[in-house]
């Protein structure tokens, strides 16, 4: 079965620093792995995806993403925070598999200070 | 143009009604999702459709039926509701079934059972 980690609830980071949102994952052959972000009464919105290639991936409004298959990792990173970054990050993976669902993570509430 | 469309946002019912929620895409896609979060913002996919074949259909109670009347529109009617139904659904869509591109979110629908 398909499963991700978000291991942290809350990040607390301040404006202009870099900021990393954890995501570990367990999946039956290649992962399909995603993040996406949600704002406060809003649907989630997709930020990047690794499927294959390159294990660092860009994607929108400056986030990137590390693709570790060693360490079963994906985590979200961007250089310099925003305030307007600050929401609730959704990892989600998809396994190799016949299984076409999507597993997402606990999501984790990332808060930029001023 | 607002991509993914629900009605309605808010949605408040008494236990033991019947109530349904709408959702209409404009993106042309071919597969359509309900997800559910509860109030702790965990993200389940109940159903999704492609070309209005059911295709996913997780451990979900069977008073719960989607009907997708073409590949733009994915309805989902809720029988004899309950209190633990309260929630925010959220409808999606993508260009693929496998789950291997991304997700376009509909605003959510926030029923509450009393």
């Amino acid at each position: 079965a398909q499963s991700v980690a978000q291991p942290e609830d809350q990040v607390n980071v301040a404006e202009g620093n870099p900021l990393t949102v954890k995501c570990t994952y367990s999946v039956s052959g290649n992962p399909y792995l995603f993040w996406y972000v949600q704002y406060p009464n809003r649907g989630l919105q997709f930020l990047l995806k690794y499927i294959t290639g390159d294990n660092l991936v860009k994607g929108s409004y400056g986030f990137e993403a590390e693709f570790n298959k060693s360490q079963t990792s994906f985590h979200l990173k961007k250089p310099s925070a925003l305030v307007s970054d600050s929401a609730l990050y959704f990892c989600a993976v998809r396994d190799g598999t016949g299984r076409r669902a999507l597993t997402f993570g606990s999501g984790t509430r990332l808060q930029v200070q001023p | 143009d607002t991509a993914v469309s629900q009605t309605p946002k808010y949605l408040v019912t008494q236990m033991g009604n019947d109530k349904s929620i709408k959702c209409e895409q404009n993106l042309g896609h071919d597969t359509m999702y309900w997800y559910k979060q509860d109030s702790k913002k965990f993200l389940k996919i109940m159903f999704s459709y492609n070309n209005k074949e059911l295709i996913i259909n997780e451990t979900v109670p069977n008073r719960f039926s989607p009907k997708s009347p073409d590949k733009a529109h994915l309805n989902l009617h809720i029988n004899s509701l309950e209190l633990g139904d309260s929630a925010v659904y959220f409808c999606a869509s993508s260009q693929d079934g496998q789950g291997v591109r991304e997700q376009y979110f509909g605003p959510g629908t926030r029923l509450t059972v009393t």
